[in-house]
């Protein structure tokens, strides 16, 4: 069954550091996104992507946050200087259509510790 | 008003009872509901979709009542495998396909 997949599985930073997450959506899909989940909290969304382009964001997706679909299979989801509240689970997301019941597939995360 | 508020627990049953979740959302333009999983540390997934209809997959039932803006769960039978928190999920009427999840209502299934 094809799967969302996430890279790396744990990452772990100084604060002021940049980081790149990477994530490989499910090959026919055409929407992206990533959420957050930071301990013991809910799931928020950041940030949904389409045609190559940002089609919605949050208000925690400032300009410290930006993706990018660099070539036909990752998406990425770049922190430019992190500070210690990112620290959090990130999950990539996609789904092959937009609205109605359509199913959004996670991937397994990658939780960003920032010290 | 959080937009999807939904009753922590945790809920400690034993094998074979039912239980019933519950949940609210704030946003009456609303379009789709959900039902998602997750376990420890792991993913979200969707356990089932929501219809105004209310819909049944083996031992989950769904229902949803647009009046009173709430959404239900119920688990027939429950199996230690069902240990897990359970999210209420709402996707908002020209929203581009954003999810709003609640905080999770946790179930732990003992023999």
């Amino acid at each position: 069954e094809p799967e969302v997949t996430q890279t790396p599985s744990h990452q772990v930073t100084q604060m002021g550091q940049e980081v790149i997450l990477r994530c490989v959506p499910i090959s026919n899909h055409l929407y992206f996104y990533w959420y957050r989940q930071i301990l013991g909290q809910k799931v928020e969304f950041l940030v949904s992507f389409y045609n190559n382009e940002i089609s919605e964001k949050s208000e925690i997706f400032d300009d410290q946050f930006s993706v990018e679909r660099p070539d036909g299979s990752n998406f990425t989801l770049k922190i430019r200087s992190t500070k210690l509240e990112d620290s959090a689970m990130y999950f990539c997301a996609s789904s092959e259509i937009a609205g109605g019941t359509n199913e959004q597939f996670f991937g397994p995360g990658t939780r960003l510790t920032v010290l | 008003r959080k937009e999807v508020e939904q009753d922590p627990g945790p809920f400690n049953v034993p094998e074979g009872a039912t239980v019933a979740f519950n949940c609210t959302y704030s946003n009456s333009a609303s379009q789709s509901f959900f039902w998602y999983r997750q376990d420890c540390r792991k993913e979200p997934k969707l356990l089932m979709s929501v219809y105004s209809s209310g819909n049944e997959d083996g031992r989950f039932t769904a229902q949803l009542n647009r009046a009173s803006q709430y959404i239900s769960l119920l688990i027939r039978d429950s199996k230690l495998s069902d240990s897990a928190t359970y999210l209420c999920v709402v996707r908002e009427t020209g929203g581009y396909n954003k999810l709003i999840f609640g905080a999770g209502t946790r179930l732990a299934v003992h023999p």
